[in-house]
């Protein structure tokens, strides 16, 4: 079973504020990722990362940035929220080789 | 570059009917690995395979099934005898490369599998 985990699950902002997304796992992957998924179902990669002090840009541009400075920990901050923002945000983390990803549940962002 | 094409959006069955998903995929590799996943209403990712490149045999799990035909550049996934707890989206994915740092997993669209009662 999957041990990855993401706060909150649901968030209602407004405009302009500065959010952060949590993610941690307690697997000890190297490999973590944040991919945006519309509400038409497509998943965009828009983050990732190979270990602590890597971070590197996904397939989609997004406003978000993203750090790592613990293996477990790759969380992502908006530092001003808007209305094309809103989208579910889906963190996942697997080992360095091409093994299967690990999801987490998931954080529903909707900014008003 | 790297693409995976799920070309239905959504099929709608009637329970115990069987069902295939299907999946296309390019690659310049000839090292990848492909996987599918589930996602249910509750909006986690949920990992069913994982199949790389070298091995085309076909696997079963219980009701599932999945067709990797290289020649053919797909990796298809057949769901027997469906149930209503079968519902969800089903994403094929892809990963180029052997091992290392730099792999990134790309989705399809994903198939949207409703089973009627």
């Amino acid at each position: 079973e999957a041990d990855i985990y993401q706060t909150p699950r649901y968030l209602v902002i407004g405009t302009g504020k500065k959010i952060t997304l949590e993610c941690s796992q307690t697997m000890g992957h190297d490999k973590m990722y944040w991919y945006q998924q519309d509400p038409g179902m497509e998943l965009h990669l828009i983050h990732y990362s190979y270990g602590v002090n890597s971070t590197e840009k996904g397939d989609l541009s997004s406003e978000s940035t993203v750090s790592r400075i613990r293996t477990e920990h790759f969380p992502l901050t908006l530092e001003s929220a808007r209305p094309s923002h809103t989208s579910q945000y889906l963190c996942a983390s697997s080992e360095l080789r091409n093994t299967e990803a690990f999801f987490g549940q998931g954080t529903r962002l909707t900014v008003v | 570059a790297q693409k995976v094409t799920q070309a239905q959006t959504e099929i709608s069955v009637v329970e115990k009917e069987d069902v295939t998903l299907d999946c296309v995929y390019e690659t310049r590799d000839t090292t990848y690995y492909l996987f599918w996943y589930k996602q249910p209403p509750s909006g986690e990712l949920v990992f069913l395979i994982r199949r790389n490149s070298f091995d085309e045999q076909n696997e079963i799990s219980g009701r599932y099934s999945w067709n990797f035909q290289k020649s053919t550049s797909s990796f298809n996934f057949t769901i027997t005898a469906s149930q209503v707890v079968d519902s969800a989206v089903y994403f094929c994915a892809l990963s180029e490369g052997y091992g290392g740092a730099t792999n990134k997993l790309i989705f399809g669209t994903g198939t949207l599998l409703a089973v009627q009662p």
